[in-house]
């Protein structure tokens, strides 16, 4: 059984350019979360997704930031114009569909802005 | 909005000592979970344990038990016989229950634990 999988590991862009991050949940589940991790931070939430669907986006940041989950294909979130503020790593967590689960995260991205 | 307290940014244990951590929210909701996520060097969020709020039985998995203590709003994680493998930063964390959906989780800022040979 895979688990989360979240791709690169790490990504370095500089100032000004756009990350995509990807996430593919684990076998079964449609519930999908982002999370960031700020350095020396716990971990603060930012999206909520299940297919096609946005169902909490309100930890993300207005502008630069949008996510999505498409029908076929894994969860992205996509940075645009990146600054130094985004360096952090990025978690993917997901869970079934139900009542309130256990998420199981990914061993996340770690973002680098030059 | 939850909020998660974990006042202790640092501690330390003896190999095979007892180790207590930790937690306090803040919640005006009657029914969630209550979670102690690890994570070591690697930088993997691991789950190790899971509380309900209507349970009252305090929760166990092998060495690490909570002390649930739901009026209060206190959800410590003990580690009993600690390894060095224990070594980690262990973050509480507050997930609302909604019946047909899933939830966001509200983290701790995290306690670092270093279990010393």
């Amino acid at each position: 059984n895979a688990g989360v999988m979240q791709n690169p590991r790490h990504l370095v862009r500089r100032r000004g350019q756009e990350a995509r991050l990807r996430c593919s949940p684990m076998k079964g589940h449609s519930h999908v979360y982002w999370y960031r991790q700020l350095p020396e931070e716990g971990l603060k939430f930012m999206v909520y997704l299940q297919k096609e669907n946005i169902i909490d986006e309100s930890g993300m940041p207005k502008e630069r930031f949008s996510a999505e989950f498409p029908k076929e294909g894994p969860s992205i979130l996509r940075i645009q114009q990146v600054v130094r503020g985004d360096s952090a790593a990025y978690f993917c967590a997901s869970s079934p569909s139900g009542a309130s689960q256990p998420q199981h995260f990914g061993d996340g991205t770690r973002l680098s802005i030059l | 909005a939850q909020t998660v307290t974990q006042s202790q940014p640092e501690m330390s244990v003896q190999e095979a000592e007892t180790v207590t951590l930790s937690c306090t929210y803040d919640t005006s909701e009657s029914n969630y979970y209550l979670f102690w996520y690890k994570q070591p060097p690697s930088r993997q969020m691991i789950l190790v344990i899971r509380q309900e709020a209507y349970k009252q039985q305090n929760a166990t998995e092998n060495r690490f038990s909570v002390n649930f203590q739901k009026a209060a709003k206190s959800f410590s994680l003990k580690i009993s016989d600690s390894q060095l493998g224990d070594t980690a930063m262990y973050f509480c964390a507050f997930m609302k229950h909604w019946r047909t959906s899933g939830s966001r989780l509200t983290f701790g800022e995290g306690t670092q634990l270093t279990v010393n040979p």
